[in-house]
């Protein structure tokens, strides 16, 4: 498995303000994605980052409100925009590891659990 | 899409008592996976198991391919079990994966 870091681990947010928030992995990795998880839910995925270009968005998610990048294949940011209360969440960067690896299993980060007032 | 259905939502056990959590799926996969999820948030990687039975100490699972359904097996609970246990299919090459709702598993000492 790969050590995936997040940061920040947690903040408390006024509406209308964004917050990006970092992925770091400690080697490279093919794939990285970014989910969101709602207080007593599953989790959704919001997108997949794409190294080099834009990322690819699910459905119900759009750039404006969560751009996010990849400048290489070990770091992502994911930034949530214009925030309202019900973008308080839990948001976890998962990534599937290189090639030598199990093809497509997936690991996650520690979190970022957001609180927007 | 594909839909993915955990049983039971909840489940509450006496410590030492084993459990059956069930994972249903409504096409093939070609990624199942098994994680809990502790009640600080971390998402823990039990099995990678889109085929098969695996074994890991005190947990074990076991998918049925063709029958979409696999099934994760706690045996002696301990508190330490407590949490949120997920199921994950993947069914594309963009290696994407669907959440269950989850099995929310409370062990009592």
């Amino acid at each position: 498995s790969a050590v995936i870091s997040q940061k920040p681990s947690r903040d408390i947010c006024q509406r209308g303000t964004s917050l990006t928030i970092q992925c770091q992995v400690d080697s490279q990795v093919t794939m990285m994605f970014w989910y969101r998880q709602q207080p007593g839910q599953s989790l959704t995925l919001i997108a997949t980052a794409n190294q080099g270009s834009e990322a690819t968005y699910e459905s119900g998610f759009v750039i404006d409100k969560f751009p996010i990048s990849r400048p290489n294949l070990t770091f992502s940011t994911l930034t949530v925009s214009n925030m309202s209360p019900e973008d308080s969440s839990i948001y976890l960067c998962s990534v599937v590891l290189s090639s030598g690896r199990i093809y497509n299993e997936q690991f996650f980060g520690p979190g970022t659990r957001l609180t927007v007032l | 899409g594909i839909q993915v259905e955990q049983s039971p939502p909840d489940l509450i056990l006496q410590e030492g008592a084993n459990s059956t959590l069930r994972c249903n799926f409504s096409d093939s996969v070609n990624n199942l996976q098994w994680f809990h999820q502790n009640p600080w948030g971390q998402l823990i990687n039990l099995f990678y198991i889109p085929s098969g039975t695996k074994q890991n100490g005190r947990l074990s699972a076991t998918t049925v391919a063709t029958e979409r359904y696999s099934l994760l097996y706690i045996s002696s609970s301990q508190t330490t079990d407590s949490g949120v246990y997920f199921c994950a299919v993947g069914y594309s090459s963009a290696s994407k994966i669907i959440f269950g709702s989850g099995t929310r598993l409370s062990i009592r000492p």
